[in-house]
Order: structure tokens, then sequence, then C-alpha cells
């Protein structure tokens, strides 16, 4: 199975301030269909997971601008520029170019 | 507006079997492939399985194969998750999930416990 490593598994922020998460992959996302299925959630306490990016960089329906991906093969970010409150929770990888398909342990964002 | 409404979580013993349901609405859920998803307390998340658009091919993650069917009726607009033979490891919120993680349930607990 392919694992998705994800850093910091915690990180602190104040209201502005612009973060990133990183998401490696045990092996390379690029499907033979030259696509690379790699997606960012984020979990809100007590609520379902929301698609914030999909296919690395493709920002989702209703999701702010100040959310942004990037990456290839094996490494991929996720930039945050400017946390809002309602950033906060456990911000997700997964990848969907391998079944079966798997997600990362998680990144808290938390208020510093 | 695109709407997944889980149910049929419960508490079930060991061994026994649950028959979760999604019905989906506000988009054409013939035309696209459905996923599964659990969630373990405290923990990540963990893809069950997906189907095609017409059930007629189904894949899932080796912790579940042979214990867990993915079935569903267009017609209903309605997504299944056949579980048999559960153990307390299967104990979750599963929720199901469509247009390419998209859209997401509000998920159904299921617990695991004699």
């Amino acid at each position: 199975d392919v694992v998705l490593t994800q850093t910091p598994s915690i990180l602190s922020a104040t209201i502005g301030q612009s973060v990133s998460i990183s998401c490696r992959s045990s092996q390379s996302l690029l499907d033979s269909d030259g696509n690379t299925y790699l997606y960012w959630f984020l979990q809100r306490p007590g609520q379902s997971p929301q698609r914030l990016i999909y296919l690395v960089s493709n920002l989702g329906s209703g999701v702010p601008n100040r959310f942004s991906g990037s990456g290839s093969g094996t490494d991929f970010t996720l930039k945050i520029s400017g946390v809002e409150a309602e950033d906060l929770g456990v911000y997700y990888c997964m990848q969907a170019t391998h079944a079966p398909y798997t997600f990362g342990a998680g990144t808290k964002l938390e208020l510093k | 507006e695109v709407q997944l409404v889980e149910s049929g979580g419960s508490l079930v013993q060991p061994g026994g079997s649950l028959k979760l349901s999604c019905v989906a609405s506000g988009f054409t859920f013939s035309n696209y492939w459905m996923d599964w998803v659990r969630q373990t307390p405290g923990k990540s998340l963990e893809w069950i399985g997906e189907i095609n658009t017409d059930g007629s091919k189904t894949n899932y993650a080796p912790s579940i194969k042979d214990r867990f069917t993915i079935s569903r009726d267009n017609a209903k607009s309605t997504l299944y998750l056949q579980m048999s033979n559960v153990k307390s490891d299967d104990t979750a919120i599963y929720y199901c999930e469509g247009m390419g993680f998209a859209y997401w349930g509000q998920g159904t607990l299921v617990t695991v416990s004699s």
C-alpha cells in the first residue's frame, strides 16, 4: 500500500499567518493517464471531511483561494495564505492513484 | 443541493452482520462512481472501497475484502455497504462519498461489541 507521510502532525498558527503542510508519498502518484490523484481535505471538529484540493492543485468548489496545492511525483504541499479561524481542524492528504487508496495521518491546525 | 445521507449504523456483536445505506440527492447518482470511507475513533481515515456507475465493478481495501460488499440501486439513488463477520476493529464512523470525493455524508456509527 502507498504510505502518505504528513508533516507536521500539529501546526500552531496565529490568525493571518501563512502555513504549509507537507505530504510525501512512498511511491510516485503520477497515474498512467497523466493525472496525479492527490487530494487535500479539512475536517473541522464534529464534521465530515471537506475536499479542498483535487488533482494536486485544483481548488474545490466554494473553497477560498487562500488555499493552494502544489507538488508532483512524491512530494506535495498544501499552503494556507493567511489562516482564518474557520480553518482550524485536521488536514488530510489522500491518494487515489494506487488501490487501495490511502490517507495521511493528518495535521492538526490549532491557534497559537 | 447535493446531499448524501447514511443510515443503518448500530451496535452489532462480533461475527454479526449489518447493512448500511446512503441515499443520494441533488445530482445524477447513476453517473458517478461512489466510495465508502471509515474513520475509527480518534484516528485517521480509511478507504473501504468503491463501485462503478452501473454496479458491475467494485474495488476493496484488503482489510475488509471478502467480508464487506458494496452495491448500488440507481433507481433509488442509493448506495449500500453489506458488512458481515464484523470485528471490533470495524468500529468506526462510516461515510459515503461521491463525485471525486467532493461530497460526503454526515456518517453513521457502527459499534462492534459483545
